[in-house]
């Protein structure tokens, strides 16, 4: 299977900060990555997909970057209703579709 | 608008069985992929199963083979998830999602999502 570990596990950060996550996969999956944004109780929200392209109605402050095995999430001014978990997904191939174990961003 | 509804869930002894269901509307169920995605309390999202457009195709994760079958009726607008042999570990909240595209691709739509508890 393949394995995705996201960086940091938790991060601190204020209104108005750029905020940068990482995801790192065991092999290569090209540019098969998707974010995920989710908070409490509620179902994950798409943000990005093929690593790089935003979701219809996503704001332009989330954008996204990587291919092969390391990628990255960024949120150019954090607002309030950005404070969330964060997933990154690989669907290159069906090992199954594997999940990172998410990154909790809190408001400092 | 899209939606996804899903019900069966519930508590049930290990051992038992539990089917869940996934009500879809406002799209065409059988253009899209489908999966089932869950998450223990507390802990983060794990893939379970996923089908293709017509159900020509399944996958599952290693951890719920050969005990979880998914399958859909697209005439019935319904994707189901039937869980058997249930463990302690399967305790999650179960969620039904629509692939973007028609391939099984990443997840646009979620529905509210279901509890599955396995206690005895």
């Amino acid at each position: 299977d393949i394995q995705m570990t996201q960086s940091p596990s938790t991060l601190s950060a204020s209104v108005g900060d750029r905020v940068t996550i990482t995801c790192r996969a065991s092999q290569s999956i090209d540019i098969w990555l998707a974010w995920y944004q989710q908070k409490p109780g509620k179902a994950p929200k798409l943000l990005i997909y093929k690593a790089s392209s935003l979701e219809s109605g996503v704001p332009s402050r989330f954008s996204a970057s990587g291919s092969g095995t390391e990628f990255t999430l960024t949120i150019s001014s954090l607002q309030p209703d950005d404070f969330a978990t964060y997933y990154c997904q690989q669907y290159n191939s069906y090992s199954p579709y594997t999940f990172g174990q998410g990154t909790k961003l809190e408001i400092k | 608008e899209v939606q996804l509804v899903e019900s069966g869930g519930g508590l049930v002894q290990p051992g038992g069985s539990l089917r869940l269901s996934c009500s879809a509307s406002g799209f065409t169920l059988g253009t899209y992929a489908m999966h089932w995605v869950r998450q223990a309390p507390g802990k983060g999202l794990q893939y379970v199963s996923a089908i293709s457009n017509n159900g020509g195709s399944t996958y599952y994760a290693d951890s719920v083979k050969g005990r979880f079958t998914i399958s859909r009726d697209n005439s019935k607008n319904t994707l189901y998830l039937q869980m058997s042999s249930l463990r302690a570990e399967d305790t999650a909240v179960y969620y039904c999602v629509k692939s973007r595209t028609t391939m099984v691709s990443p997840g646009d739509y979620w529905g509210q999502g279901t509890l599955v508890t396995v206690s005895s």
